[in-house]
């Protein structure tokens, strides 16, 4: 099984909203509701922001969401800080397996 | 609070085993998760390795079974990656992570450790 796939870069403005696409398969993101979200600040461990597609952890703004249509899953987020600006993986149930996409770095212009 | 600490050597010569240990702390290996390797070529995205249940249950990615064994010690609270083999490809930084959502919710990362495959 391949990698989900990702567009390696993104960018906003801040306040602006911006939505990160994750393509995958019958087999995978469009088999199981089961696609989560990560973030990745350069030198970190990921951090987990979206989990079963739409469900934010405690701790995580609700300017992050989720959602997923057919076999492809989609993260956005809200009014853009800069903070926010980092890498963003998605990863989805596979069965017997478990895969992530190729990341997209996200840009605050 | 849950916290995971991997360990083990920085540098694996081609050919040989790469051996990583996970300790975990705040939570019991014999709790309801399931505990993952994922690694991370320098640059590059993410990949899962496997995962281990305290049952001894394990799956594994399908490019990587036939090198890989994750097991646990339930007395030691550590889980295990042995990656047999190795070459240049598998220069990664290594985690070790908690499933919290068991179907692939990673809520709980450990620092990573950084191998180095070379002679």
């Amino acid at each position: 099984q391949s990698a989900l796939t990702q567009p390696p870069s993104a960018s906003g403005s801040p306040g602006q909203s911006i939505t990160i696409s994750c393509t995958g398969t019958s087999s995978d993101v469009g088999g199981y509701n089961y696609v989560s979200w990560y973030q990745q600040h350069p030198g970190k461990a990921p951090k987990l922001i979206i989990y079963e597609v739409s469900k934010r952890p405690s701790g995580v703004p609700d300017r992050f969401s989720g959602s997923k249509s057919a076999n492809t899953a989609s993260l956005t987020v809200s009014g853009l800080q800069a903070e926010d600006e980092a890498d963003y993986y998605c990863s989805s149930y596979a069965g017997n397996n478990k895969l992530f996409g190729g990341g997209t770095k996200l840009t605050v212009l | 609070q849950v916290q995971l600490q991997e360990s083990g050597p920085g540098l694996v010569k081609p050919s040989e085993t790469l051996s990583l240990t996970c300790a975990v702390s705040g939570d019991s290996i014999s709790s309801y998760y399931w505990w993952s390797w994922v690694r991370q070529p320098p640059g590059k995205g993410l990949e899962w390795i496997g995962e281990i249940y305290h049952s001894g249950s394990t799956k594994y990615t399908p490019s990587l079974q036939s090198r890989v064994t994750i097991s646990v010690d339930k007395s030691k609270n550590q889980v295990f990656l042995n990656l047999n083999s190795v070459t240049a490809a598998d220069t990664a930084v290594y985690y070790c992570v908690r499933d919290g959502y068991h179907y692939g919710g990673f809520d709980i990362w450990g620092q990573g450790t950084m191998v180095t495959v070379s002679s």
